[in-house]
């Protein structure tokens, strides 16, 4: 059975600087991770998709990265700003096709 | 491109009372997902639809969930009757595809249940 942990919980950090968000899985035979975001009673935001075949995505400051033997992802968000502040969600699938989600990490990005 | 569409946002209800939830994925994706995020937890898989089809209800308690999706677009989540421990954020999700490494499942704004 898959486990997805996340590291840290949670995460208080001044404006402008850069952080790393880690994720790992116990199962390393996974299709695709994708990192979302979510924001106090919203849905989730698909941030990246990194295809088992690919080793990091890129889009504008944040960059996810992907070792699948190691069964580690980590998220990578540069010059950090307070509209980054929500709760970062890691997610993996297996051969069921859903995603098996870590508990996230609770970001807050001070002025 | 529209996103997926839930409604209720918000449902407060007594327990052993009736609720259902709706969902509209994107136009073109054959594959449905509803989820269960109760607070502090990541979202887990309630069920999965490709097309018509259930591909994947292991973790739907059946005793008291039900869920169909017609014609292979709208779905609706039904809880009949509802305890104290169903209150949660239900998200439904949908995919283009099945399944495969390239597979981004994109996710609606989600209906809170409170169970009183």
């Amino acid at each position: 059975k898959q486990e997805v942990t996340q590291i840290p919980a949670a995460l208080s950090v001044p404006e402008g600087e850069n952080l790393v968000l880690n994720c790992s899985f116990t199962d390393s035979a996974i299709y695709n991770l994708q990192w979302f975001r979510q924001d106090p009673g919203k849905g989730l935001t698909s941030l990246l998709l990194i295809q088992s075949s690919q080793r990091e995505q890129t889009s504008g400051r944040l960059n996810a990265s992907l070792d699948k033997s190691s069964g580690r992802s980590t998220l990578y968000i540069a010059a950090s700003q307070p509209g980054d502040s929500a709760t970062y969600l890691c997610a993996v699938v297996n051969s069921g096709y859903a995603l098996n989600f870590g508990k996230g990490t609770s970001l807050l990005v001070t002025p | 491109e529209a996103g997926v569409a839930q409604s209720p946002r918000y449902k407060i209800i007594e327990k052993r009372q009736s609720v259902a939830f709706w969902c509209n994925p994107i136009s073109g994706h054959a594959t449905l997902y509803w989820y269960q995020q109760i607070l502090g937890q990541g979202p887990k898989l309630l069920i999965q639809f490709q097309n018509n089809g259930v591909v994947d209800d292991s973790q739907l308690p059946k005793d008291r969930f039900s869920a169909e999706r017609l014609k292979g677009v709208d779905s609706t989540l039904k809880i009949q009757p509802a305890k104290l421990e169903d209150s949660a954020v239900y998200l439904c999700a949908s995919s283009r595809f099945g399944g495969g490494s390239y597979n981004e499942q994109f996710f609606g704004p989600g209906t809170r249940l409170t169970v009183l």
